[in-house]
């Protein structure tokens, strides 16, 4: 069993549904994050979560809305995506955000938007 | 704000050789941590090795060893006896001390042929 646990690890949407990707973690950390992973480009980190609040939101479109009702989970809710969002969709989790930077990645969400 | 560089996007290797993977990376804080994560094909990223900046000794973690040149603002990574489980995208990431989350780079793919 992975330390991350996402899911689903594909999903395939219209612009108008409503989905949610989850993400659990199983190593008794405190901070989770989610990473928009696209081609060519640099992981882009959308949130951060300390301790169940959230810590960063780096610019992200309202069409994304994350929540942490603990510790263990993150998820991520989506709705009126656009074809552009269509990325690898990554959860991590660290200690604490104070610590040295390790992250622990989940194996991530495969979302296409049609 | 800290960016990170990988010049390189793709990379081939024969197996049993040595390969070495190129980062830069711009900060004007003094105290900091580098990183080196790879992310196989369809599995989950995990940390390859770490280095922290105030620590002048080069990582190394069995084949895997970085060249920190922290003048020059370059961490490379190097793989010796290369082997095809290798194959994989790497990423270089940079976190000053005491502020996660990472910055990543672009990412190098690269191939360990047979």
């Amino acid at each position: 069993e992975t330390g991350v646990t996402q899911t689903p690890r594909h999903l395939v949407m219209g612009m108008t549904n409503k989905k949610s990707l989850k993400c659990e973690q199983h190593l008794g950390h405190n901070a989770m994050y989610w990473y928009k992973q696209s081609a060519k480009k640099p992981l882009e980190l959308m949130f951060v979560y300390n301790f169940k609040e959230q810590t960063e939101n780096n610019s992200v479109p309202s069409r994304f809305s994350p929540e942490c009702p603990n510790s263990s989970h993150l998820f991520l809710h989506l709705h009126t995506l656009q074809p552009e969002d269509s990325a690898l969709y990554l959860c991590a989790s660290s200690q604490d955000p104070e610590g040295s930077g390790e992250l622990f990645f989940g194996e991530g969400s495969r979302l296409t938007v049609l | 704000a800290q960016t990170v560089t990988q010049s390189q996007p793709e990379m081939s290797v024969q197996e049993a050789e040595t390969v070495t993977l190129s980062c830069t990376y711009d900060t004007s804080e003094s105290n900091y941590y580098l990183f080196w994560y790879k992310q196989p094909p369809s599995r989950q990223m995990i940390l390859v090795i770490r280095q922290e900046a105030y620590k002048q000794q080069n990582a190394t973690e069995n084949r895997f060893s970085v060249n920190f040149q922290k003048a020059a603002k370059s961490f490379s990574l190097k793989i010796s006896d290369s082997q095809l489980g290798d194959t994989a995208m790497y990423f270089c990431a940079f976190s000053y001390s005491g502020n996660t989350p990472l910055v990543f780079g672009k990412g190098t793919r690269l191939s360990v042929i047979a």
